[in-house]
């Protein structure tokens, strides 16, 4: 699977987009990008995933640059139960359970 | 349906025991991975069982191993724990139809003392 790389962490304001970015410069044709967050002590929880084409679901929108070497999930209305560990995970399709788990982004939503 | 199911929640061992973690994956989900979650390691994969059969195996020693039923429930087993073992082990279910998403349990916080 394709290296990942993300800020350690980021502060978003309640009510206000969250931008999340992750660079994935190794990328291969027929992996994918996945995002997943961990909210403290529970297990990680599924938000979206995409290919190439910018993906958009009641959680999230995830928006792929057109060389596929990076991405950025929004949040488009932050709210403190956000706050969370965001892991972007590339990983080859038809592998759904074997997740290389980075270090992932640190995103505090305050008031 | 109900989610994924990891039994216990919380267990304390201690070093040299052994211990057993359990996984019910979702409802038609064929494939369980393990993972392990510590503070300095962060979250690595341990292993995926698919139709009984491990599939792919993460870089742990022999003392983890686990297995699958046929009723798609798996078990984790760790031997002769060390303070290291001590992690949150989670459990995550897919279903290998199309490119889908894993769903994860809540965990099992193992403590070794």
């Amino acid at each position: 699977d394709a290296k990942t790389t993300q800020p350690t962490s980021m502060d978003c304001a309640e009510g206000r987009a969250a931008n999340l970015p992750c660079n994935h410069s190794t990328i291969s044709g027929n992996e994918y990008v996945y995002w997943y967050r961990q909210i403290h002590s529970q297990g990680p929880q599924y938000i979206i995933h995409g290919l190439k084409n910018n993906e958009t679901n009641e959680m999230a929108s995830l928006i792929i640059t057109e060389d596929r070497k990076s991405s950025t999930l929004i949040l488009p209305h932050a709210t403190l139960r956000d706050t969370a560990v965001y892991y972007c995970i590339v990983r080859v399709a038809g592998t759904a359970s074997k997740l290389t788990f980075g270090t992932g982004t640190r995103l505090q939503v305050t008031l | 349906k109900a989610g994924v199911t990891q039994t216990p929640r919380y267990l304390i061992k201690t070093r040299g025991q052994q211990v057993t973690l359990s996984c019910s994956p979702i409802s038609g989900h064929r494939s369980v991975s393990w993972y392990q979650q510590t503070p300095g390691q962060g979250l690595q994969f341990l292993f995926e069982y698919f139709s009984e059969t491990q599939r792919n195996k993460g870089n742990f020693p022999g003392r983890f191993s686990g297995r699958q039923f046929s009723n798609s429930r798996s078990e984790m087993n760790v031997s002769t724990l060390e303070l290291g073992d001590s992690a949150l082990y989670l459990c995550a279910s897919s279903s290998t139809q199309g490119n889908t998403e894993a769903f994860f349990g809540q965990g099992t916080r193992l403590t070794v003392v």
